[in-house]
C-alpha cells in the first residue's frame, strides 16, 4: 500500500458545481496536510496548509482532514474555467517542515 | 508568495550528453533546496535536499553520481544530469524554503522539462 492514495482522475465539470477532491493515507505520523494546484508544465503551487483534524476555509476552497479515518477533502465551490489544474495532496509528519509525501494528483477541467 | 526561478524550462539533449538546470529563489535566500522529479500522472518523487555549503543528501534509489547537484549560494541550487539516457527523460522541479521549520513557506519552481533522444 502507497503512503498516500489519490484518484487520478480525470474529472470533467460543468462551471459553477462544486468538486470534491480526496486523499487517504496509510502513515499516522502525518500530521500536516496541504493541498497544492500544478498548471500544465509549472510547478505547484500551495492552496491549502492545515494541522491535524478540522476544516479550513479559504475563498472558494476548503479543506478538511479526518485522522481518524486518515482521509483529506479539498472541497471547490462555484467551479471556474480558471480552476482547471493538477490538484496534488501532499502531507509530512510532525516537525512541519519535513519530507513531504504526494499523491499523484487529479486533473480537473471546468468546463464553460 | 516567494518566487523561485528555474532554467532552462525545457530541454533536449543527445543521449550521453550532461545537461544543467538552475534553481534560484528571487527574493529570500534559501538555506535548504529541494530537487523532484515527476513522471506523468505519477506523485513527485523528492530526489534530493541540498544544503548551503553542505553536500546534498539523496534519497533511496538516486544515484548521487548521476545527479550532481551543488548548491554554492544561499539563492542557487542546480542539478546536472550527467551521462543523460532515455530513461532519465521527465519533468524536474526544485523548491526552496523560506523557513525550514515549515512546509508553509516552501515554494516550487516552474520545472524543467528533460527529454534525451
Amino acid at each position: 500500500q502507497k503512503e498516500v492514495e489519490q484518484d487520478p482522475g480525470p474529472l470533467s465539470v460543468p462551471e459553477g458545481a462544486i468538486v470534491s477532491l480526496n486523499c487517504t493515507y496509510s502513515n499516522s505520523a502525518f500530521q500536516y496536510f496541504m493541498w497544492y494546484r500544478q498548471y500544465s508544465r509549472k510547478g505547484p503551487e500551495l492552496l491549502m496548509y492545515t494541522y491535524s483534524s478540522g476544516n479550513k476555509e479559504d475563498g472558494r476552497f476548503t479543506a478538511q482532514v479526518d485522522k481518524s479515518s486518515k482521509y483529506i477533502s479539498l472541497f471547490i465551490r462555484d467551479s471556474q474555467p480558471s480552476d482547471s489544474a493538477t490538484y496534488l495532496c501532499a502531507m509530512s509528519g510532525l516537525g512541519g517542515s519535513e519530507k513531504l509525501v504526494f499523491g499523484k494528483g487529479m486533473k480537473l477541467t471546468v468546463n464553460p | 508568495g516567494a518566487v523561485v526561478s528555474q532554467h532552462p524550462s525545457r530541454v533536449i539533449c543527445k543521449s550521453g550528453t550532461s545537461v544543467k538546470i538552475e534553481c534560484r529563489s528571487l527574493d529570500f535566500q534559501a538555506t535548504t533546496m529541494f530537487w523532484y522529479r515527476q513522471f506523468p500522472k505519477k506523485s513527485l518523487m523528492l530526489m534530493a535536499t541540498s544544503n548551503e555549503g553542505s553536500k546534498a543528501t539523496y534519497e533511496q534509489g538516486v544515484e548521487k553520481d548521476k545527479f550532481l547537484i551543488n548548491h554554492a549560494s544561499l539563492t542557487l541550487s542546480t542539478l546536472t544530469v550527467t551521462s543523460a539516457h532515455p530513461e532519465d527523460s521527465s519533468f524536474y522541479i526544485c523548491s526552496a524554503t523560506q523557513d525550514s521549520g515549515t512546509n508553509e513557506k516552501l515554494f516550487f519552481g516552474s520545472g524543467t522539462q528533460l527529454s534525451v533522444l
